[in-house]
C-alpha cells in the first residue's frame, strides 16, 4: 500500500498561475482533508471532505478549490497564485471519528514568486 | 488567538537529557493527539489521549492528559537525536476538523 501520496513535491509559480496539487490514497477513507503548514502558525486546514461529492471550507479557504468525484483523489486548485500562497502543503486522511488516526501525505512545497 | 498553545517553541538538549514540552488551552477536549513531524515529511501520530488524567508511554515518551482535559504534556526521557522533530498536538474542533498547536521543535544534539 502506496497511503497518501501527494504530488508534484516542489513547485514554483509566478504570481497569477493556476495549478493543481494532487493527493491520492489506497486506504479507503472517507475523510480527506488539507492543511496547510507556516512557520510559527502551525497546520491551518484549508479544505476538507467527508466522502465523495462531500466538500466543506476549513480555517483558510480563500484562493484554493477542492473537489472529491471518488474515494481515492481530492485534488486542491489553486486558481490565481499569491505569493501569500507560499508554503508547505499536506493532505491527511483518516477512516472515521475525531479520535481517529490521521495519516499525512508526504507535502509540496510551493513557492509564489 | 491561538487555541492550543504550545511551549517551549524551541529547544535544543544534549543527547541523554530529559525534557517536557506542553500544549494547553483553555478549553476542554474530548481526545487530544500527539504528532512528530521529521524535516521534508508529514507528521506521523504518536498517541491519541481520551480520559482525563490519562497517561500513556511510547518506549521513551510519557504522555498526559490533563484532569480537566484541558491540556497535556509530553515528557522524553534520556533523548536521542532521533527524537529530534517537530511535535505537534491537535484536538478535535467539530465532528470532522481537527486544529493543531503551533508545536514545539526539539533538536538533540549528540
Amino acid at each position: 500500500n502506496a497511503g497518501v501520496t501527494q504530488t508534484p513535491k516542489f513547485q514554483v509559480l509566478k504570481t497569477g498561475q493556476s495549478m493543481t496539487l494532487q493527493c491520492a490514497q489506497d486506504m479507503n477513507h472517507e475523510y480527506m482533508s488539507w492543511y496547510r503548514q507556516d512557520p510559527g502558525m502551525g497546520l491551518r486546514l484549508i479544505h476538507y471532505s467527508v466522502g465523495a461529492g462531500i466538500t466543506d471550507q476549513g480555517e483558510v479557504p480563500n484562493g484554493y478549490n477542492v473537489s472529491r468525484s471518488t474515494t481515492e483523489d481530492f485534488p486542491l486548485r489553486l486558481l490565481s497564485a499569491a505569493p501569500s500562497q507560499t508554503s508547505v502543503y499536506f493532505c491527511a486522511t483518516r477512516y472515521g471519528g475525531a479520535s481517529d488516526t490521521q495519516y499525512f501525505g508526504p507535502g509540496t512545497r510551493l513557492t509564489v514568486l | 488567538t491561538q487555541l492550543l498553545e504550545q511551549s517551549p517553541q524551541f529547544l535544543s538538549i544534549q543527547e541523554g537529557e530529559n525534557l517536557t514540552v506542553y500544549c494547553n488551552s483553555s478549553s476542554v477536549f474530548s481526545s487530544l493527539q500527539w504528532y512528530r513531524q521529521e524535516p521534508g515529511e508529514g507528521p506521523v501520530l504518536l498517541v491519541t489521549v481520551v480520559t482525563g488524567g490519562e497517561v500513556k508511554k511510547l518506549k521513551r515518551l510519557t504522555f498526559q492528559f490533563g484532569d480537566a482535559r484541558k491540556d497535556s504534556s509530553l515528557h522524553i526521557t534520556a533523548a536521542q537525536p532521533g527524537d529530534t522533530g517537530l511535535y505537534l498536538c491537535a484536538v478535535p474542533g467539530g465532528t470532522y476538523k481537527y486544529i493543531f498547536g503551533t508545536g514545539t521543535r526539539l533538536k538533540v544534539l549528540a
